[in-house]
């Protein structure tokens, strides 16, 4: 069955610190790869988005995500964490060109950012 | 712009009570998604539309469960009776087929949900 994976549950990074937030995904094929954000209370902002080419993808807030197939994977990067990246995180996956569009999400991983 | 908007932001109803949540998409999206999210299960999937017609209502958990999209600015998702097992945050996206450089994708925008509690 098509999957996506978040290992970590929840992260905890200082301040200043790099990050990295892990994703796996199981599919037929090469889906299309998304990264959301959502804030307490708030609902989900998309982050980036990976269909095809230039496997290191750049996204808002200064995050960064690659694709790596041989892994089945598209981990979330940023070099330097800030207090307001607190938040929680979502890889999700689409098999699908367009017409259809519907994602399956990971459970999600909780980021807590020590000062 | 506007994003997408759902109401009620907070609904709290004793077990058995009819509970409708609204939804108004972004004005030009074509599709429109309701999500469930709770800490058991994360994000599901519940139904989505497309230009208002439903095309798969396979992630509905039962009969008690439904959904409608009357107009391309407005979609109900409606639990009748409701369950303390429905509590859960629901939320309702939107989205619009992009052309890019591989072919068609599809961008979803979330409202900020609505928190459910059923007593």
């Amino acid at each position: 069955a098509q999957s996506v994976t978040q290992p970590d549950i929840h992260i905890t990074v200082s301040e200043g610190a790099s990050l990295e937030l892990r994703c796996n995904y199981s599919y037929g094929a090469t889906p299309y790869l998304f990264w959301y954000v959502q804030s307490p209370g708030q609902g989900l902002q998309l982050l980036l988005k990976y269909f095809s080419g230039d496997t290191l993808v750049q996204g808002i807030k200064g995050f960064e995500a690659e694709f790596k197939r041989s892994q089945s994977s598209f981990n979330l990067r940023k070099p330097s964490v800030h207090w307001s990246d607190a938040a929680e995180y979502f890889c999700a996956a689409s098999n699908y060109g367009g017409s259809q569009g519907n994602l399956i999400f990971g459970k999600g991983t909780k980021l807590s950012v020590k000062p | 712009d506007a994003g997408v908007i759902q109401s009620p932001r907070h609904e709290v109803t004793e077990m058995g009570q009819e509970v409708t949540l609204r939804c108004k998409p972004i004005s030009g999206h074509d599709y429109l998604f309701w999500y469930r999210q709770t800490m058991m299960r994360g994000l599901e999937l519940l139904i989505y539309f497309n230009n208002n017609v439903p095309i798969d209502d396979s992630g509905m958990p039962e009969d008690r469960f439904s959904a409608k999209m009357p107009n391309a600015s407005f979609s109900t998702l409606k639990i009748q009776p409701s369950e303390p097992r429905d509590s859960a945050v629901y939320f309702c996206a939107s989205s619009l087929v992009r052309a890019g450089e591989s072919g068609e994708y599809n961008e979803q925008f979330f409202g900020p949900g609505t928190r459910l509690t059923v007593l």
